[in-house]
């Protein structure tokens, strides 16, 4: 029930392609969704978070889509760079049980 | 404001030894939070501490422990490393707690154990 998975396990992108991370998750008391990006060398830096009461987010280039029902969340990297290239990670946590599940990551390389 | 610190950043020992590793949380965030990631597993919660008291903990033997000081400080220790310690050791701070708030993280420490 405290699982986050996180598909794919890798993707490689044509530059200016959108790139698609997809996460799930079982336990409904979890509230907030952040993604994290994470270069080689580097620790993981917050991208981008939404909260259940929302569908949708966006910040730059980068959006969550949220479905509740449906215990799914994704992210979306429009007109992605070769910059883009770094591991992804999803989370969930709740402000309850203030505990973080992560996804496994996925690999992104973004082709010039 | 500076980021999480940590220290050191890379690390060799050999099995049955023992290691101490260093974070310094962003000035004012009380909660310190300690992870492992490996390429297999992904990032795994160790534990997290909040004003020197730890309120979390993840599944792992009581072989790794921690301890946080009142400057919110954290130290993570493990003891009799086994081959399977490798791994990036990663912390992060937040100002009161994991759930519900961003993780700030340091670039954390590379342990290699021969």
């Amino acid at each position: 029930q405290q699982q986050v998975k996180q598909s794919p396990q890798s993707l490689i992108v044509q530059k200016g392609g959108i790139p698609i991370i997809n996460c799930a998750y079982e336990n409904t008391a979890f509230d907030y969704f952040p993604w994290y990006q994470q270069f080689p060398g580097k620790g993981p830096a917050l991208l981008i978070a939404i909260r259940p009461d929302v569908s949708e987010k966006k910040e730059g280039r980068f959006t969550i889509s949220f479905n509740k029902s449906a215990k799914q969340f994704s992210l979306h990297i429009m007109d992605s760079q070769p910059g883009d290239s770094a591991t992804y990670f999803c989370a969930a946590s709740s402000l309850q049980d203030d505990k973080i599940i992560f996804g496994k990551g996925t690999r992104l390389h973004i082709l010039p | 404001k500076a980021g999480v610190t940590q220290t050191p950043r890379y690390l060799i020992k050999t099995r049955g030894q023992q290691v101490t590793l260093s974070c310094s949380p962003i000035s004012g965030h009380r909660s310190v939070s300690w992870y492992q990631q490996t390429p297999g597993q992904g990032l795994q919660f160790l534990f997290e501490y909040f004003s020197e008291t730890q309120r979390n903990k993840g599944n792992f033997p009581g072989r790794f422990s921690g301890r946080q000081f009142s400057n919110s400080r954290s130290e993570m220790n493990v003891s009799t490393l086994e081959l399977g310690d490798s791994a990036l050791y990663l912390c992060a701070s937040s100002p009161g707690g994991t759930g519900n708030q961003p993780q700030h993280f340091g670039d954390g420490t590379r342990l290699s154990i021969l």
